[in-house]
């Protein structure tokens, strides 16, 4: 079955520098990928996704890399800030399926 | 409309009691789902609606019971819970398809 997991369950990062979230996956049929930030008392927030034709996808102070040959997927946050700290989930799906297999999630401290 | 509401926002309930968590969208989005989330842990997937059908129950207990009375609206209705049914209730909807998940903030149960 698929599994998704990520590297870090915690990251602590100084406000003003780079943060990178990392997440593996299993399954070799995966295809969809996204990111979402999920603040204390809401539902997860969109961030950013990316399909297995890409490698790269740049959105605003995120880009998502995708390395399919290892299953792996990475969050990358440029200048951190303040608002940034939350929960972060990659979600992975197969297209055909309504299945979302989310990671276990890192938690982003952002420190003054 | 780029929201997906849910309501209650809390629900307390006894074991022997009956209530039921609701959730509306007006993306026209052909896709709802239930995901349930403990503290700490990731969002996990429970029903899945496709066009008003269940096309996916992930082995979910009956004392929990999906509905899809049109497009626009998924039901959850609740009979007999556990106290280890205490979680975060999130609704999602999407297009058809591997596709971006939109969440509601979600219904925190609390079972007494």
């Amino acid at each position: 079955g698929e599994s998704v997991g990520l590297h870090l369950p915690t990251l602590s990062v100084q406000e003003g520098d780079n943060s990178i979230i990392n997440c593996a996956y299993s399954n070799s049929a995966s295809d969809y990928f996204i990111w979402y930030k999920q603040e204390s008392g809401k539902g997860p927030q969109f961030i950013i996704d990316i399909r297995s034709n890409m490698d790269k996808r740049q959105g605003q102070r995120v880009t998502v890399l995708l390395n399919k040959t290892v299953k792996h997927l990475s969050l990358q946050i440029a200048a951190t800030q303040p608002g940034d700290s939350a929960v972060y989930f990659c979600a992975v799906s197969t297209s055909g399926t309504y299945k979302y297999i989310f990671g276990t999630g890192t938690r982003l401290k952002v420190l003054a | 409309d780029t929201e997906v509401t849910q309501t209650p926002k809390h629900l307390v309930m006894g074991m022997t009691n009956k209530k039921s968590l609701k959730c509306e969208q007006h993306m026209g989005h052909r896709a709802m789902y239930w995901y349930k989330q403990k503290a700490k842990k990731p969002p996990e997937l429970m029903f899945v609606y496709s066009y008003e059908k269940l096309s996916i129950n992930e082995s979910v207990p009956s004392r929990f019971s999906p509905e899809c009375p049109n497009s626009s609206l998924l039901n959850l209705h609740l009979h007999a819970l556990q106290p280890e049914d205490s979680a975060l209730y999130l609704c999602a909807s999407s297009t058809a398809g591997a596709n971006v998940l939109t969440f509601g903030a979600g219904s925190r149960l609390t079972v007494l």
